[in-house]
C-alpha cells in the first residue's frame, strides 16, 4: 500500500533555531517528491521537488534531501523564523499517475516561538 | 498572475442541510481537483477534472456529493445532505503540468453542526 508517514507530528522551536522534519514513504513506482508549506487558514504551497536523482535541494532557507534507496526526505529548516510556523506537508507522485495519483503526508505542525 | 480563488471562505450549516463551494482556477490551467482537508490530516482526493471531463472520482462519495465543471473552467462543489464528519477544508488545486505542480486556493472551511 503507498503510504507517506511523516514525524514528528508536532514540533515547538524557539525563533533562531534549526531544525528537521522527516518523511518516509513506501510508494512505488517513485515519480517525484514535493515539500508543502500550509499557513493556517491557506492552501498548501509547493516549497521543492525532488526526482529520483536529486539528493538536496535549497530554497532560500529550507534545503530538502532524499535517499531513494531508504525512501526517506527530510526538510531542514535554517534560523527559523515566527513566519515558518504552518504545516509541512510531504507528498509523494506515482510514477505514471496523472496528477490525482499523490500519496499525502499528514503533515508536521511547526510552532516558532520567539 | 492571479492565484486559485475559492469561496466562501467559512460556512456553517446544519446537518442535512445542502451546500456549494465554487472554484476558479489559474488561468490556462486545464485540471483541476477538489481535496478534502480534515484537521489534523492531509488532503484526500475528491475528484479530478481535465478541462470539463472526469479523470478520477473513486473517492467522492457519489451519493451525496456532485461536483461539475461547466466549459471547463470554474467548479462547483456540492455536498446534499451534508453529515457532521463532511467538517473539513474543502481544497481546490489547479495545474498546468506535471513539473510545475499543483496551486492550492485557500479553502472553504465547512462545519456542519
Amino acid at each position: 500500500k503507498n503510504q507517506v508517514e511523516q514525524s514528528p507530528q508536532s514540533l515547538i522551536i524557539l525563533e533562531g533555531k534549526n531544525c528537521t522534519l522527516q518523511c518516509n514513504y513506501t510508494v512505488s513506482p517513485f515519480s517525484n517528491l514535493r515539500w508543502y508549506k500550509q499557513d493556517t487558514g491557506r492552501g498548501p504551497v509547493s516549497l521543492t521537488i525532488m526526482t529520483f536523482s536529486e539528493n538536496t535541494k535549497s530554497n532560500g532557507r529550507y534545503t530538502a534531501t532524499l535517499d531513494a534507496d531508504t525512501k526517506q526526505s527530510s526538510l531542514h529548516i535554517t534560523a527559523s523564523q515566527l513566519s515558518d510556523s504552518a504545516s509541512y506537508i510531504c507528498v509523494v507522485s506515482v510514477l505514471g499517475g496523472s496528477q490525482g495519483n499523490l500519496i499525502f503526508g499528514k503533515g508536521t505542525k511547526l510552532s516558532v516561538k520567539p | 498572475e492571479a492565484g486559485v480563488a475559492q469561496s466562501p471562505r467559512y460556512k456553517i450549516i446544519e446537518k442535512r442541510q445542502s451546500v456549494a463551494f465554487w472554484c476558479n482556477p489559474i488561468s490556462g490551467h486545464a485540471t483541476l481537483y477538489w481535496y478534502q482537508q480534515i484537521l489534523g490530516q492531509g488532503p484526500k482526493l475528491l475528484i479530478q477534472f481535465q478541462n470539463n471531463g472526469v479523470v478520477d472520482d473513486s473517492q467522492l462519495p457519489k451519493d451525496r456529493f456532485s461536483a461539475e465543471r461547466l466549459k471547463g473552467v470554474d467548479s462547483t462543489l456540492k455536498i446534499q445532505p451534508a453529515k457532521l464528519e463532511d467538517s473539513a477544508v474543502y481544497l481546490c488545486a489547479s495545474s498546468v503540468d506535471v513539473v510545475a505542480g499543483l496551486f492550492f486556493g485557500s479553502g472553504t472551511q465547512l462545519s456542519v453542526l
